[in-house]
């Protein structure tokens, strides 16, 4: 499984486009790059996952590198409820489930 | 609504008795799994099943038992508890192993005294 590295933590206006850094540069081709964040203690929530085109979905964006190295999750209008521990996963698909979790990154949307 | 549920979701016991926290999901999915969550160390597997009668060990299993002999339970078994298994614990479900999106439980804050 690829290493994933994280900003500890990021601030973001109300309102404003919050960017989420990941990067993963010994990513290998059959590795997806997965986001979830836990909002205080909650169960991890899915956000969105990729393997090298660009994605959205109603919760977010995903962008990747064309060399797959690093990745950027983009939440379009932040709100309150977005501060959470956001994480980036680079694994392989069915590899008994198992979601492996860094130390993501706390991201604080402020007022 | 579908969801993972848990129960019971705060639990204060004392070591050396057992205790079950059970998991329920309803949306028929054949995967679930059990992680516990410690300050500085993240989330981490402890048991996972693939379907019904299927379990196995993911990396912290030690202490702990599983069982799945219907596709919506999925309960944790703590026979002796001990201080070290203080955490905070989710259960997780997604249709099949592997899948991108799984779907996790409210989580269950143990401590053991």
């Amino acid at each position: 499984d690829a290493k994933t590295t994280q900003p500890t933590s990021m601030d973001c206006a109300e309102g404003r486009a919050a960017n989420l850094p990941c990067n993963h540069s010994t990513i290998s081709g059959n590795e997806y790059v997965y986001w979830y964040r836990q909002i205080h203690s909650q169960g991890p929530q899915y956000i969105i996952h990729g393997l090298k085109n660009n994605e959205t979905n109603e919760m977010a964006s995903l962008i990747i590198t064309e060399d797959r190295k690093s990745s950027t999750l983009i939440l379009p209008h932040a709100t309150l409820r977005d501060t959470a521990v956001y994480y980036c996963i680079a694994q392989i698909y069915n590899q008994g489930g198992k979601l492996i979790f860094g130390q993501g990154t706390e991201l604080s949307v402020k007022p | 609504e579908a969801q993972v549920t848990q129960n019971p979701r705060y639990l204060i016991t004392v070591t050396g008795k057992k205790l079950t926290v059970t998991c329920s999901q309803n949306m028929n999915h054949e995967y679930m799994s059990w992680y516990r969550q410690d300050p500085g160390l993240g989330l981490r597997q402890i048991y996972y099943s693939m379907n019904v009668e299927v379990t196995d060990k993911g990396d912290v299993p030690e202490g702990y038992k599983v069982s799945r002999k219907e596709k919506r339970n999925f309960p944790l078994i703590l026979e002796s508890p001990s201080p070290n298994q203080t955490s905070l614990y989710f259960c997780a479900s997604s249709s099949r192993g592997g899948s991108y999106e799984q779907y996790f439980g409210p989580g269950t804050r143990l401590t053991v005294t």
